[in-house]
């Protein structure tokens, strides 16, 4: 079962324009990822942050966390078309040391011209 | 390349017959894990080892699929009596405990 849900599961937005994706997810979690997936392809970690953190930067990327909400945000600023793929959120439950990566259901973003 | 590598990366069966897959890890890395994925969908957890020890298997999963992970190193996903509804990507990711996972570029099973 996924513990994630991607919010929304569509998005459409011009080049050069912000794209936001939301994931909430059910359990206490140790942390969340985000990762990318081009059609066909492999996942990419883009960005990893823990329960104890609020926001996170890298590049383009910037990812928040409220665990009272128990919800994630990507933000990616100044899309170009190349960011055209799949997002997911993921989460490690906070179980001690054995905790399963598990996926949300995923953000299909197009960026077009 | 240090990467996770996976073999093959595309296998069409006939359905009932066996198949398996193979994923090497990045050597370091002590967690592996197995996804499916369908078109459109998220990752479906499989199943996944830390070093040798298999943790967990998912609850959806029938006694037909099988995983291994002999030594802690490589590890083989086996599908037994395959059916039309195991066609899917099956992919394979490794990481350090509770850090980013690195997949690999999937194996394509297609049952006809």
């Amino acid at each position: 079962s996924q513990q994630g849900e991607e919010d929304p599961q569509a998005l459409s937005i011009q080049e050069g324009e912000n794209a936001t994706m939301n994931c909430s997810y059910k359990t206490s979690i140790n942390n969340l990822q985000w990762y990318r997936q081009n059609s066909g392809r492999g996942l990419v970690h883009l960005i990893l942050i823990r329960s104890n953190e609020r926001e996170k930067h890298s590049g383009r990327l910037r990812v928040t966390l409220d665990t009272s909400k128990k919800s994630s945000s990507l933000l990616i600023t100044a899309s170009r078309a190349a960011d055209t793929a799949s997002y997911f959120c993921a989460t490690v439950r906070n179980t001690g040391t054995a905790s399963k990566l598990t996926f949300g259901t995923g953000t299909r973003l197009q960026v077009t011209l | 390349d240090t990467g996770v590598s996976q073999d093959p990366r595309h296998k069409i069966t006939k359905r009932g017959q066996n198949v398996t897959f193979r994923c090497d890890p990045i050597s370091e890395h002590n967690r592996l894990y197995w996804y499916r994925q369908t078109l459109g969908q998220g990752p479906e957890f499989l199943t996944y080892f830390q070093n040798e020890a298999q943790l967990e298997k998912s609850r959806l999963l029938s006694d037909r699929f099988s995983a291994e992970r002999p030594k802690g190193s490589f590890s083989t996903l086996e599908i037994q009596r395959t059916e039309q509804g195991d066609s899917a990507m099956y992919l394979c990711a490794s990481s350090l405990q509770n850090t980013e996972a690195f997949f690999g570029q999937g194996t394509r099973l297609t049952v006809v």
